[in-house]
């Protein structure tokens, strides 16, 4: 087994901050994933990545970047926090990308931005 | 729009009842994935259900798909208070996944 390690666990920011979360595997997958859940809502993808150095744009990529550091590790900026902005950001890692592969989260860092 | 949804917002049972859940999805997908998610954690994926498969157990779980029809159940047998927790489903169409709003199921003692 493996786990996936989010942090902080709670991130309270600045409008116009950048704040930066990090995310670690020891599964040893390829591909890791960066995800935002607002309350009540489902998951949606701001970034994911294949391999190590490589990033990908998902449906929510706007207002934040990523980086690939090495395999086990990936990181979320949020360029500007926005006011009153609260969600929680969930990482994610599976072995491949490919449509059967199941994906393994972490506990999330859950945002309030004042 | 939402490309897979989940048909109810809340659900209630008591203990030892059955439920069943339902979702929705508008694209062709190639699978569906039920993700359970309890309070304060992540999901966790239940039941992967292929396009050419009509259903798929897990324990107390049963998972069904229909593509005519465009929608997947998930059934849950003698449930506990542990599977309080929202029922997500999950499409993969071209590539990438696209998650519902869930479905939160409360079980009472």
């Amino acid at each position: 087994g493996g786990i996936i390690t989010q942090t902080p666990k709670f991130l309270i920011g600045q409008e116009g901050q950048k704040l930066t979360l990090k995310c670690q595997q020891n599964f040893n997958h390829d591909t890791m994933y960066w995800y935002r859940q607002d309350s009540g809502k489902g998951l949606r993808l701001i970034y994911y990545s294949i391999t190590e150095n490589d990033l990908q744009k998902g449906d929510l990529s706007e207002g934040y970047d990523a980086s690939r550091e090495k395999k086990s590790s990936f990181s979320l900026t949020v360029t500007s926090a926005q006011k009153n902005e609260m969600a929680v950001f969930l990482c994610a890692s599976s072995i491949g990308g490919g449509n059967y592969a199941e994906q393994f989260f972490g506990p999330g860092t859950r945002l309030t931005v004042l | 729009s939402q490309l897979a949804e989940e048909n109810l917002w809340a659900l209630s049972v008591h203990e030892g009842e059955s439920v069943t859940v339902n979702c929705s999805y508008k694209t062709s997908i190639t699978a569906l994935q039920w993700y359970r998610q309890k309070s304060g954690e992540g999901p966790a994926q239940l039941i992967l259900i292929r396009s050419n498969e009509r259903e798929k157990r897990n324990g107390r779980l049963r998972a069904t798909l229909d593509t005519s029809s465009q929608s997947s159940s998930l059934s849950i047998t003698a449930t506990r208070c542990e599977d309080t927790a929202v029922y997500f489903c999950a499409t993969y169409s071209n590539n990438r996944i696209f998650f519902g709003d869930g479905t939160q199921l409360v079980v009472k003692p």
